[in-house]
């Protein structure tokens, strides 16, 4: 059973350019969160998708970043124009449900994306 | 606000047992999760407390407060592959009930 599946690992962009982040969730997971670490900082929050759905997207600059979960296909996390200080390791997490309160419903990481802008 | 905190670095010797710390002031509550994760990996779950008390498992142990905003995670036995860093995240009751707020993390050095 596979576990959540990022590519690619690294990713090289230049200032301007548009970097693209691909996130395949672990078998029947539905839902979807995107989070990003800056150095000697702890992952932030960004984006929480479900098929076809932006569910919360709270912590997600308001320009040049957006996100997207397909029906077919993995969730793709899309950095327009990109800036130095866009780079980071950006992970991507998955869950079986939506989690009632109290629920355990336990997100489940991938590797991460390692974004460096040039 | 919301803010976790939790040492930056801890050391310790193989076989020793270990207690890394978390605090946390968040706007709710709604269980706090202990991750772990190797240098260049993916965070790995580790053990997830909504009601106050310890929760066992294996080497592992987490205890919550939450009437002091407080958990420990406590790592018995402690052996080289330990080394990693051990994040304390707090899932924040929000719109969708979902979001993990996450703290800076403790990097664990374990020596023999």
């Amino acid at each position: 059973n596979a576990g959540v599946m990022q590519n690619p690992r690294h990713l090289v962009r230049r200032r301007g350019q548009e970097a693209r982040l691909r996130c395949s969730p672990m078998k029947g997971h539905s839902h979807v969160y995107w989070y990003r670490q800056l150095p000697e900082e702890g992952l932030k929050f960004m984006v929480y998708l479900q098929k076809e759905n932006i569910i919360d997207e709270s912590g997600m600059p308001k320009e040049r970043f957006s996100a997207e979960f397909p029906k077919e296909g993995p969730s793709i996390l899309r950095i327009q124009q990109v800036v130095r200080g866009d780079s980071a390791a950006y992970f991507c997490a998955s869950s079986p449900t939506r989690g009632s309160p109290g629920a355990k419903n336990i997100q489940y990481f991938g590797a991460g994306t390692r974004l460096s802008v040039l | 606000g919301q803010n976790i905190d939790q040492p930056t670095e801890m050391t310790a010797t193989e076989g020793a047992i270990v207690q890394i710390n978390c605090t946390y002031q968040t706007s709710g509550f709604n269980g706090l999760f202990w991750y772990q994760q190797h240098a260049g990996e993916a965070p790995t779950f580790l053990s997830y407390n909504v009601l106050d008390g310890l929760e066992e498992k294996g080497r592992f142990s987490s205890f919550l407060s939450r009437s002091k905003g407080y958990s420990y995670l406590l790592l018995k036995e402690l052996q080289m592959k330990d080394s990693a860093s051990y994040l304390c995240a707090v899932r924040s009751p929000n719109q969708a009930g979902t979001a993990l707020i996450f703290g800076k993390g403790t990097t664990l050095s374990v020596s023999s």
